[in-house]
Order: C-alpha cells, then sequence, then structure tokens
C-alpha cells in the first residue's frame, strides 16, 4: 500500500511566524510531489509542486524534498491569517499514469 | 483559462436512491479523475480516464459506483444505490497527461445520504 503521511497537526502558529508542514512518502517510485491548500468547504487549490531533491521557492512558499529520506515539507514564511487552511501533500507515483496519493492534510491555523 | 467545471454543487438524497456528477475538464486536459472527500481526509481516487479510456478503477466500488467519459471530455458519476456511507464531498480534476504536471480540481459536489 503506497501512502503519504503528513504531521497530524493541528498546528498553530502566529501571524507573522514560519509555518513547517511535513510528509513522508512510502513510494521510492514517487517522481514527484504536490501540496495543495484547502480552505473549510472548498477544492483543493495547487500552491506548488517538486520533483527535484533539494529547495523551490515561491513567494513566501517553500517546497523541500530528500529523496533519499523519503520527506517533503513546506515552510510557509511571514505566515498571515489568510493562510489558515488544510494543507495536503500528495505524491505522484512513479509510471505512467501519474496517480496521485494523497496524506489526511495538516490543519494550520494562523493566529493574528 | 476556465477551470474544471462540476455540478451540482450540493445533492441531498434518500439512501439505496441513485445519484449521478457531472464533471468538464480543462480544455486540453486528456486525464480526468475523480476523487472522494470523506470529511477530515485527503481525496481518495475513485477511477481515472486517459482521454475516453479507463487508465485506475481500482477502488471504485464497482457494485454501486460507475462512470463514463464519452469523447474524451465530459464525464458523468453515477451511484446507484446510495448508501449512508457515500456521504462525502465529489472532487472531479483534470491535467495534461504528462510527467510532473499538477492536477486542477473543481469545486466538488457535496453529498449527503439521509
Amino acid at each position: 500500500q503506497k501512502e503519504v503521511e503528513q504531521n497530524s497537526g493541528p498546528l498553530s502558529v502566529p501571524e507573522g511566524a514560519i509555518a513547517s508542514l511535513n510528509c513522508t512518502y512510502s513510494d521510492r517510485g514517487s517522481q514527484s510531489f504536490f501540496w495543495y491548500r484547502q480552505y473549510s468547504g472548498k477544492s483543493p487549490e495547487l500552491i506548488m509542486f517538486i520533483y527535484s531533491n533539494g529547495d523551490k521557492e515561491d513567494g513566501r512558499f517553500t517546497a523541500q524534498l530528500n529523496k533519499a529520506s523519503q520527506y517533503v515539507s513546506l515552510l510557509i514564511r511571514d505566515s498571515q491569517p489568510s493562510d489558515s487552511a488544510t494543507y495536503l501533500c500528495a505524491g505522484n507515483s512513479g509510471g505512467s499514469n501519474y496517480k496521485l496519493t494523497f496524506g489526511k492534510g495538516t490543519l494550520l491555523t494562523v493566529n493574528p | 483559462e476556465a477551470g474544471v467545471a462540476q455540478s451540482p454543487r450540493y445533492k441531498i438524497i434518500e439512501k439505496r436512491q441513485s445519484v449521478a456528477f457531472w464533471c468538464n475538464p480543462i480544455s486540453g486536459h486528456a486525464t480526468l479523475y475523480w476523487y472522494q472527500q470523506i470529511l477530515g481526509q485527503g481525496p481518495k481516487l475513485l477511477i481515472q480516464f486517459q482521454n475516453n479510456g479507463v487508465v485506475d478503477d481500482s477502488q471504485l466500488p464497482k457494485d454501486r459506483f460507475s462512470a463514463e467519459r464519452l469523447k474524451g471530455v465530459d464525464s458523468t458519476l453515477k451511484i446507484q444505490p446510495a448508501k449512508l456511507e457515500d456521504s462525502a464531498v465529489y472532487l472531479c480534476a483534470s491535467s495534461p497527461g504528462t510527467a510532473n504536471q499538477p492536477q486542477h480540481f473543481g469545486d466538488g459536489t457535496r453529498l449527503s445520504i439521509l
């Protein structure tokens, strides 16, 4: 069973702090990883994706991938109350069907 | 670029009734996915289409769920008969179907079974 595990949460940080969201995966064949944000009652919205080892930065967001450790993380700098949402980590299986396996999500609350 | 369109947004039915959901993917996206998301959990893939062919339906409860994607564009997902445990949000997503390309989600259909 290919699994994606996320830190259980919920996670609460003060406004302006760095929020760190973590994810591990069991399938070594996974090629790329996606972080989605999901507001309550809304559908998942893509934040960023990463497929090379190392860091990828986009504004206040940094994704980190370590394939040797099978570990993916998302850092949110200068957290804002509007960042309060559930963050879903998903891994793309190897092979030609590009199937995503999602974690259960981590609920982040940014307190003003 | 128009996003993934889904309808209806909400549906309430009684158990043992049938229900159908519709999805129109982003134009040009070859791959279409149907997910089930139960409250507090991540989306679970039900079925994946590449153009109008099924790529993966390993987690689709085939005794009650069916899906089709005629002409490789729009898709419908049907549940017949519905059970209480089918209460969930049904999400449709699409992607170009090439490596490392993200999936984009529609707004989903929230299904409640009474």
